[in-house]
Protein backbone atom coordinates (compact mmCIF):
# COMPACT_ATOMS: atom_id res chain seq x y z
CA UNK A 1 0.00 0.00 0.00
CA UNK A 2 0.86 3.60 -0.30
CA UNK A 3 3.47 5.05 2.54
CA UNK A 4 3.75 8.97 2.95
CA UNK A 5 6.81 10.37 4.75
CA UNK A 6 6.80 14.59 5.82
CA UNK A 7 9.56 16.21 6.55
CA UNK A 8 10.07 18.09 9.19
CA UNK A 9 8.09 17.28 11.82
CA UNK A 10 8.02 21.00 13.22
CA UNK A 11 9.11 24.34 11.31
CA UNK A 12 9.71 27.64 13.21
CA UNK A 13 10.24 30.95 10.66
CA UNK A 14 10.30 34.50 10.94
CA UNK A 15 7.12 36.23 9.90
CA UNK A 16 7.77 37.28 6.26
CA UNK A 17 9.61 34.25 5.76
CA UNK A 18 9.01 31.72 3.30
CA UNK A 19 7.93 27.98 4.86
CA UNK A 20 8.85 24.62 2.47
CA UNK A 21 7.69 21.51 4.09
CA UNK A 22 8.52 18.43 1.85
CA UNK A 23 6.59 14.75 1.34
CA UNK A 24 7.74 11.51 -0.36
CA UNK A 25 5.14 8.99 -1.76
CA UNK A 26 5.84 5.15 -2.48
CA UNK A 27 3.23 4.21 -4.73
CA UNK A 28 3.64 5.43 -8.57
CA UNK A 29 -0.26 4.75 -9.14
CA UNK A 30 -0.96 7.66 -6.61
CA UNK A 31 -2.31 10.50 -8.97
CA UNK A 32 -3.75 13.35 -6.35
CA UNK A 33 -2.20 15.28 -3.73
CA UNK A 34 -3.72 17.25 -1.04
CA UNK A 35 -2.20 19.55 1.72
CA UNK A 36 -4.88 20.22 4.75
CA UNK A 37 -4.29 22.79 7.28
CA UNK A 38 -5.01 21.76 10.93
CA UNK A 39 -4.76 25.29 13.32
CA UNK A 40 -4.83 24.75 16.74
CA UNK A 41 -8.42 23.34 18.05
CA UNK A 42 -9.58 23.36 15.53
CA UNK A 43 -10.45 20.78 12.43
CA UNK A 44 -8.23 20.12 9.34
CA UNK A 45 -9.00 22.01 6.20
CA UNK A 46 -7.94 21.43 2.80
CA UNK A 47 -5.96 24.46 1.34
CA UNK A 48 -5.07 22.98 -1.95
CA UNK A 49 -4.02 20.06 -3.93
CA UNK A 50 -2.29 19.08 -7.15
CA UNK A 51 -3.23 16.19 -9.64
CA UNK A 52 -0.17 14.18 -11.57
CA UNK A 53 -0.83 15.66 -14.39
CA UNK A 54 0.40 18.97 -13.66
CA UNK A 55 3.75 20.01 -12.06
CA UNK A 56 3.14 23.18 -10.04
CA UNK A 57 -0.65 24.60 -8.64
CA UNK A 58 -0.72 28.15 -6.90
CA UNK A 59 -3.10 29.95 -4.89
CA UNK A 60 -2.05 32.93 -3.53
CA UNK A 61 0.46 32.95 -0.84
CA UNK A 62 0.64 29.02 -1.37
CA UNK A 63 2.05 26.90 -3.89
CA UNK A 64 2.42 22.76 -4.34
CA UNK A 65 5.02 21.47 -6.64
CA UNK A 66 5.11 17.54 -8.12
CA UNK A 67 7.69 15.83 -8.78
CA UNK A 68 6.37 12.10 -10.38
CA UNK A 69 9.82 11.03 -11.03
CA UNK A 70 11.00 11.02 -7.79
CA UNK A 71 7.50 10.56 -6.02
CA UNK A 72 7.91 13.73 -4.09
CA UNK A 73 5.88 16.71 -3.78
CA UNK A 74 6.35 20.10 -1.54
CA UNK A 75 4.20 23.09 0.10
CA UNK A 76 5.44 26.32 -0.50
CA UNK A 77 4.01 29.38 1.62
CA UNK A 78 5.78 32.71 0.87
CA UNK A 79 5.66 35.77 2.93
CA UNK A 80 4.69 34.08 6.11
CA UNK A 81 2.39 35.31 8.79
CA UNK A 82 1.53 34.43 12.20
CA UNK A 83 -2.19 33.24 11.00
CA UNK A 84 0.05 30.50 8.78
CA UNK A 85 0.82 29.00 12.21
CA UNK A 86 -0.69 25.70 12.27
CA UNK A 87 -0.08 21.45 11.39
CA UNK A 88 0.48 20.86 8.04
CA UNK A 89 -0.57 17.28 6.36
CA UNK A 90 0.36 16.43 2.98
CA UNK A 91 -1.59 13.42 1.30
CA UNK A 92 -1.66 10.74 -1.33
CA UNK A 93 -3.80 8.98 -2.72
CA UNK A 94 -4.89 7.01 -6.43
CA UNK A 95 -8.09 8.71 -7.49
CA UNK A 96 -9.73 5.90 -7.93
CA UNK A 97 -11.85 4.21 -4.82
CA UNK A 98 -8.77 4.45 -2.74
CA UNK A 99 -8.95 6.57 0.54
CA UNK A 100 -6.53 9.01 1.31
CA UNK A 101 -2.86 8.27 3.13
CA UNK A 102 -1.74 11.30 5.28
CA UNK A 103 1.86 11.96 6.19
CA UNK A 104 2.45 12.33 9.98
CA UNK A 105 1.88 16.37 9.80
CA UNK A 106 4.47 19.58 10.30
CA UNK A 107 4.05 21.93 12.78
CA UNK A 108 4.90 25.37 11.53
CA UNK A 109 5.08 28.13 14.18
CA UNK A 110 5.34 31.89 12.44
CA UNK A 111 7.53 33.75 14.89
CA UNK A 112 6.54 37.68 14.77
CA UNK B 1 -17.68 25.21 10.07
CA UNK B 2 -21.50 23.11 10.00
CA UNK B 3 -22.32 19.79 8.20
CA UNK B 4 -20.72 17.59 10.26
CA UNK B 5 -21.30 17.21 13.95
CA UNK B 6 -19.39 14.87 16.64
CA UNK B 7 -20.62 14.10 19.88
CA UNK B 8 -19.52 14.18 22.47
CA UNK B 9 -16.73 16.35 22.44
CA UNK B 10 -14.84 14.81 25.57
CA UNK B 11 -15.33 11.37 26.50
CA UNK B 12 -14.10 9.38 29.48
CA UNK B 13 -14.63 5.74 29.97
CA UNK B 14 -13.20 3.47 32.22
CA UNK B 15 -10.76 0.24 31.18
CA UNK B 16 -12.99 -2.86 29.88
CA UNK B 17 -15.89 -0.68 28.03
CA UNK B 18 -17.05 -0.31 25.44
CA UNK B 19 -18.13 3.50 24.11
CA UNK B 20 -19.75 4.86 20.70
CA UNK B 21 -18.43 7.96 19.29
CA UNK B 22 -21.34 9.68 16.77
CA UNK B 23 -20.56 11.14 13.92
CA UNK B 24 -23.50 12.79 11.97
CA UNK B 25 -22.94 14.91 8.37
CA UNK B 26 -25.88 16.71 6.51
CA UNK B 27 -24.16 17.74 3.86
CA UNK B 28 -25.62 14.27 1.46
CA UNK B 29 -22.27 12.70 1.17
CA UNK B 30 -22.17 9.07 0.38
CA UNK B 31 -18.52 8.40 1.63
CA UNK B 32 -17.23 9.03 5.55
CA UNK B 33 -14.23 7.85 7.73
CA UNK B 34 -12.80 7.84 11.14
CA UNK B 35 -9.77 8.57 11.89
CA UNK B 36 -7.52 8.92 14.73
CA UNK B 37 -4.93 11.51 15.54
CA UNK B 38 -2.22 11.27 18.22
CA UNK B 39 0.88 13.44 18.82
CA UNK B 40 3.29 13.18 15.73
CA UNK B 41 1.39 10.27 14.36
CA UNK B 42 -0.62 12.46 11.54
CA UNK B 43 -4.23 11.21 10.68
CA UNK B 44 -4.61 7.34 10.88
CA UNK B 45 -7.63 5.75 9.20
CA UNK B 46 -9.54 3.02 11.06
CA UNK B 47 -12.69 2.27 9.06
CA UNK B 48 -14.97 4.01 5.72
CA UNK B 49 -17.93 3.68 4.33
CA UNK B 50 -18.47 4.56 1.01
CA UNK B 51 -22.60 3.74 1.27
CA UNK B 52 -25.15 2.90 3.17
CA UNK B 53 -24.57 -0.64 4.50
CA UNK B 54 -21.20 -0.85 3.47
CA UNK B 55 -17.25 -0.24 5.17
CA UNK B 56 -14.09 -1.42 4.79
CA UNK B 57 -11.14 -1.66 7.48
CA UNK B 58 -8.50 0.94 7.18
CA UNK B 59 -5.02 0.69 8.72
CA UNK B 60 -5.61 0.39 12.37
CA UNK B 61 -9.40 -0.88 12.63
CA UNK B 62 -8.15 -3.79 15.16
CA UNK B 63 -10.32 -3.04 18.19
CA UNK B 64 -13.07 -0.79 16.72
CA UNK B 65 -16.34 -1.08 15.06
CA UNK B 66 -18.43 0.72 13.01
CA UNK B 67 -21.84 0.54 11.05
CA UNK B 68 -23.54 2.47 8.50
CA UNK B 69 -27.30 2.44 8.83
CA UNK B 70 -28.23 5.74 7.27
CA UNK B 71 -26.37 7.98 4.92
CA UNK B 72 -26.06 10.87 7.92
CA UNK B 73 -24.57 8.93 10.22
CA UNK B 74 -21.40 6.71 10.89
CA UNK B 75 -20.89 5.77 14.59
CA UNK B 76 -17.64 4.06 15.61
CA UNK B 77 -17.53 1.82 18.56
CA UNK B 78 -13.99 1.42 20.87
CA UNK B 79 -13.93 -1.65 22.01
CA UNK B 80 -12.43 -3.31 25.34
CA UNK B 81 -10.08 -4.94 22.89
CA UNK B 82 -8.47 -1.66 22.02
CA UNK B 83 -5.22 -1.13 23.30
CA UNK B 84 -4.24 1.93 23.72
CA UNK B 85 -8.07 3.77 23.26
CA UNK B 86 -6.89 7.04 24.86
CA UNK B 87 -6.53 9.21 21.32
CA UNK B 88 -8.39 12.12 19.47
CA UNK B 89 -10.94 10.81 17.33
CA UNK B 90 -12.12 12.90 13.73
CA UNK B 91 -14.87 11.74 11.40
CA UNK B 92 -14.84 13.05 7.84
CA UNK B 93 -17.50 12.93 5.10
CA UNK B 94 -16.61 13.40 0.94
CA UNK B 95 -19.58 13.45 -1.56
CA UNK B 96 -17.81 10.41 -2.74
CA UNK B 97 -15.13 7.92 -2.11
CA UNK B 98 -12.50 8.99 -5.07
CA UNK B 99 -9.80 10.88 -3.85
CA UNK B 100 -10.27 14.38 -5.11
CA UNK B 101 -13.40 14.84 -3.26
CA UNK B 102 -12.30 17.26 -0.94
CA UNK B 103 -12.69 15.59 3.02
CA UNK B 104 -15.28 17.55 5.58
CA UNK B 105 -13.84 16.84 9.22
CA UNK B 106 -16.02 17.41 11.90
CA UNK B 107 -14.73 18.74 15.33
CA UNK B 108 -13.24 15.64 16.84
CA UNK B 109 -13.93 13.69 20.01
CA UNK B 110 -11.48 13.28 22.91
CA UNK B 111 -11.75 10.32 24.02
CA UNK B 112 -9.53 9.32 27.51
CA UNK B 113 -9.59 6.03 29.23
CA UNK B 114 -9.17 5.98 32.66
Amino acid sequence: GENVEQHPSTLSVQEGDSAVIKCTYSDSASNYFPWYKQELGKRPQLIIDIRSNVGEKKDQRIAVTLNKTAKHFSLHITETQPEDSAVYFCAAAYSGNTPLVFGKGTRLSVIA
Amino acid sequence: DGGITQSPKYLFRKEGQNVTLSCEQNLNHDAMYWYRQDPGQGLRLIYYSQIVNDFQKGDIAEGYSVSREKKESFPLTVTSAQKNPTAFYLCASSAGLAAYNEQFFGPGTRLTVL
